[in-house]
């Protein structure tokens, strides 16, 4: 039941884009997306619902499609401080809020 | 707001012995979870409670770990006895709406030896 997130790593220059995918296999209620510098705790970047819309703040978003089961996040002109680690975590549904989290995608912002 | 405290921060045992975790979760969050984390992994969950009453602890290996939230606030997670494959970092998170997600303490890293 867990994701499949992919690429497993990425390195870019700053300024690039990226595109990391969470895909699952099971019938998917929400998908959250967290990054995670080295030492410190994940941190909740946004969630998508099932029927919602894409989602995104600054140049950081997030689609979900259902038909698929996969979602991506999407990082435009990306900065120093985005480097880090990218975790889905996915949500079946139900009254049990709990999430199953992916492998993590790292990702290295160069100068 | 004050985040999810947790201690200790660093634990190295040796295979065998028992350990025990704390978790203080943001005020008014009623679900907590513990996850493990093994290095270069997702988090893992090992528990979840509502309140002070368990929802999901079909991942704990109820041989050796225990967890308890008394009065639906604080909680502890026990180890007993320690196993080398253990080794990782024990993360304690709380919520309060979905779409809030997750708030995730800064762990405990167990090393056992």
């Amino acid at each position: 039941q867990q994701p499949v997130q992919s690429p497993q790593a990425v390195i870019l220059r700053e300024g690039e884009d990226a595109v990391i995918n969470c895909s699952s296999s099971k019938a998917l209620y929400s998908v959250h997306w967290y990054r995670q510098k080295h030492g410190e705790a994940p941190v909740f970047l946004m969630i998508l619902l099932k029927g919602g819309e894409q989602k995104g703040h600054d140049k950081i978003s997030a689609s979900f499609n259902e038909k698929k089961q996969q979602s991506s996040l999407y990082l435009t002109a990306s900065q120093l401080s985005y480097s880090g680690t990218y975790f889905c975590g996915t949500e079946l549904g139900g009254s049990n809020y709990k999430l199953t989290f992916g492998k993590g995608t790292l990702l290295t912002v160069n100068p | 707001e004050a985040g999810v405290a947790q201690s200790p921060r660093y634990k190295i045992i040796e295979k065998r012995q028992s350990v025990a975790f704390w978790c203080n979760p943001i005020s008014g969050h009623a679900t907590l979870y513990w996850y493990q984390q093994i290095l270069g992994q997702g988090p893992k969950l090992l528990i979840q409670f509502q309140n002070n009453g368990v929802v999901d602890d079909s991942q704990l290996p109820k041989d050796r770990f225990s967890a308890e939230r008394l009065k639906g606030v604080d909680s502890t997670l026990k180890i007993q006895p320690a196993k080398l494959e253990d080794s990782a970092v024990y993360l304690c998170a709380s919520s309060l709406r979905r779409v809030d997600g997750y708030t995730f303490g800064s762990g405990t890293r167990l090393t056992v030896v």
